[in-house]
């Protein structure tokens, strides 16, 4: 059974430290997305990647969020430093062309910064 | 570019009773829809889409939607909701042969009484 998965399920950290999120995609899956969800803003896609390319990071704050794709087999979402405005669940989800645009989300991650 | 309005932001209702989840998008190509299911503490997964061919698509659990261009509306219904139905539910688009990334509605909250 198939399943994207996210590491570390929770994190608690403080104002300013760094924090980084990993992925690992549905094996063969070319398209990568990360995306932000708050019961304010809703789910907010910060960044996508196909064949490890970044072609879109758009939602994401550039002044300390970073996302890379060193390989096929891993994402990651970094953001540094971190505020307390960042807490939310972070999903990341895979997919692809042969999947016919359905996408495959992970359990998230869950960040409180206090 | 697309958009998706869940016109409904919760939906109680009782449990047996029959329920339908209204999403309209707007877009200026053709398009996939689809709808994802939320349930508590997990990730979105994919619980019905419509790609093309027969506008009614179901699922396995019951759940049906049925695209409607003209009125351009992808609504969910079920005739019967159990109690473990009680979920949040997105509506989402993508327009084939383009970048890859869906538009999400705000989703709908369904609550399941017994």
């Amino acid at each position: 059974d198939a399943r994207v998965t996210q590491t570390p399920r929770h994190k608690v950290t403080e104002m300013g430290q760094e924090v980084t999120m990993r992925c690992q995609p549905i094996l063969g899956h070319n398209t990568v997305f990360w995306y932000r969800q708050t019961m304010m803003q809703g789910l907010e896609l910060l960044a996508y990647f196909r064949n490890r390319a970044p072609l879109d990071d758009s939602g994401m704050p550039k002044d300390r969020f970073s996302a890379e794709m060193p390989d096929a087999t891993l994402a990651t979402l970094k953001i540094q430093p971190s505020e307390p405005r960042d807490s939310a669940v972070y999903f990341c989800a895979s997919g692809s062309r042969q999947g016919q645009y359905e996408q495959y989300f992970g359990p998230g991650t869950r960040l409180t910064v206090t | 570019a697309q958009s998706v309005t869940q016109l409904d932001s919760q939906v109680p209702v009782f449990e047996e009773a029959p329920v339908e989840l209204r999403c309209n998008y707007s877009s200026s190509v053709s398009v996939y829809l689809f709808w994802y299911v939320q349930y508590p503490n997990q990730g979105l997964q994919l619980l019905l889409k419509y790609l093309s061919g027969s506008t009614l698509v179901k699922s396995i659990n019951g759940f049906e939607a049925e695209f409607n261009k003209s009125q351009t509306s992808f609504h969910l219904r079920k005739p019967s909701v159990h109690i473990s139905d009680t979920a949040e539910y997105f509506c989402a688009v993508v327009a084939p042969g383009g970048s890859y990334i869906p538009t999400f509605g705000r989703g709908t909250s369904l609550i399941v009484h017994p």
